[in-house]
């Protein structure tokens, strides 16, 4: 069964990097888009991006261009997301999603990773 | 951007009542829209795609309809596994996004 496990929560100083992994089975990973989506302490939901599933790149929502990176190990099945410069405000359940063929809703997730910024 | 607002935020209700959620968007999108089920500390669930589609495995009391600015998600009977919060996104792989969620309580 389709299945995007992801790694474990984390905690970050202000100004500190993290990267978050989401590893996929069940499914052909090349044939599908990966998304980051986000959810702050007591929000909605926040896109974040998506890498393609095979040459088709990535796509960033404007709010973390330039402070976002979305990668993706094919031999391992696995994505990741990497965010720059935390603040408290990136505090947040950090999803990964799969989409499949138009129009591209999300029809798996992963159990989400807590990330807490905190001096 | 496309807004997308939700209403109502909170919705107190029992097992077996009918319920409704609105979901408007600020321009027409046609019916490129999906709503979710999320739970705390659980994958958030596809329930209905395309305005009206009903996600495979997912129980037929949830039904969606509606087209350009105003949408809903209906619940026929509420069953006690129903209790979560409810979330529309608009699907448009250039910038997606959600509502901010309509929390239904048990009365």
């Amino acid at each position: 069964q389709v299945q995007l496990v992801q790694s474990g929560a984390e905690v970050k100083k202000p100004g500190a990097s993290v990267k978050v992994s989401c590893k996929a089975s069940g499914y052909t990973f090349t044939g599908h888009y990966t998304h980051w989506v986000r959810q702050a302490p007591g929000q909605g939901l926040e896109w974040m991006g998506w890498i393609g599933p095979k040459s088709d790149g990535t796509k960033y929502a404007q709010k973390f261009q330039g402070r976002v990176t979305m990668t993706r190990d094919t031999s391992i099945s696995t994505a990741y997301m990497e965010l720059s410069r935390l603040t408290s405000d990136d505090t947040a359940v950090y999803f990964c999603a799969r989409s499949s063929g138009w129009p591209y809703q999300f029809d798996y997730w992963g159990q989400g990773t807590l990330v807490t910024v905190s001096s | 951007d496309i807004q997308l607002t939700q209403s109502p935020s909170f919705l107190s209700t029992s097992v077996g009542d009918r319920v409704t959620i609105t979901c408007r968007a600020s321009q027409g999108i046609s019916n490129y829209l999906a709503w979710y089920q999320l739970k705390p500390g659980k994958a958030p669930k596809l329930l209905i795609y395309l305005a009206s589609t009903l996600q495979g495995g997912v129980p037929s009391r949830f039904s969606g309809s509606g087209s350009g600015t105003e949408f809903t998600l209906t619940i026929s009977s509420l069953q006690p596994e129903d209790f979560a919060t409810y979330c529309c996104q608009h699907l448009n792989t250039n910038q997606y996004t959600f509502g901010q969620g309509t929390k239904l309580e048990i009365k």
